[in-house]
């Protein structure tokens, strides 16, 4: 079945650290991939996107995202968190070619930054 | 602009009542979609819409109705409120399909008791 995982519900991480979430995906062809992230009582904001070339994707907030296709995964990462990054992150896909832009999300994983 | 408005921000029901969440886009973008968003499972798209008079189904539609007959609007009606439509509800929009980013409201919380 198609699905999108994202195996970390919850990360804690120190301010200064860096961080990496996971995402794997399940679909026959290389889906659109995208980060958004939704900052406590607030909508889904996008962090970045890729449909094709370069597999290293650099978005805002200096997130940035790798994409493999032989793991199927899209892994979002940032050298050094700030307290601001304290937010719930997801993974989403679009499959190519389907009928409108429907997305398909994982669970999400919240993050939560120490000082 | 404003980009994409949803009303109310809360709103509390009894089940079996009835009632319309609302949603508004000022970009001109042909695509809208509602999702409802539940705890540990993401967003989950309910209902889509890439035009004007043309709607589909998303993968949790039961319980929800919508239509378009204008770009801008793109209202979600709950005909019966039930418990298990608790949620948060988001409404976005995208100028087209093929992957666009997808603009996203602020969300209504509903609770129905």
């Amino acid at each position: 079945a198609q699905s999108v995982t994202q195996p970390d519900i919850h990360i804690t991480v120190s301010e200064g650290a860096s961080l990496e979430l996971r995402c794997n995906y399940s679909y026959g062809a290389t889906p659109y991939l995208f980060w958004y992230v939704q900052s406590p009582g607030q909508g889904l904001q996008l962090l970045l996107k890729y449909f094709s070339g370069d597999t290293l994707v650099q978005g805002i907030k200096g997130f940035e995202a790798e994409f493999k296709r032989s793991q199927s995964s899209f892994n979002l990462r940032k050298p050094s968190v700030h307290w601001s990054d304290a937010a719930e992150y997801f993974c989403a896909v679009v499959p190519w070619g389907a009928a409108g832009n429907k997305l398909t999300f994982g669970g999400g994983t919240r993050v939560l930054v120490k000082p | 602009n404003a980009g994409v408005t949803q009303t109310p921000k809360f709103q509390v029901l009894k089940t079996g009542q009835s009632m319309t969440l609302q949603c508004a886009q000022d970009m001109n973008h042909e695509y809208m979609s509602w999702y409802r968003q539940d705890p540990g499972m993401g967003l989950r798209l309910i209902h889509y819409s890439v035009g004007a008079g043309i709607t589909d189904q998303g993968e949790v539609p039961n319980g929800y109705n919508v239509s378009r007959s204008t770009t801008e609007d793109f209202p979600l009606r709950l005909l019966s409120a039930a418990p298990s439509q608790t949620s948060v509800y988001f409404c976005a929009s995208s100028p087209s399909g093929g992957g666009d980013e997808q603009f996203f409201g602020p969300g209504t919380r509903l609770t129905v008791l």
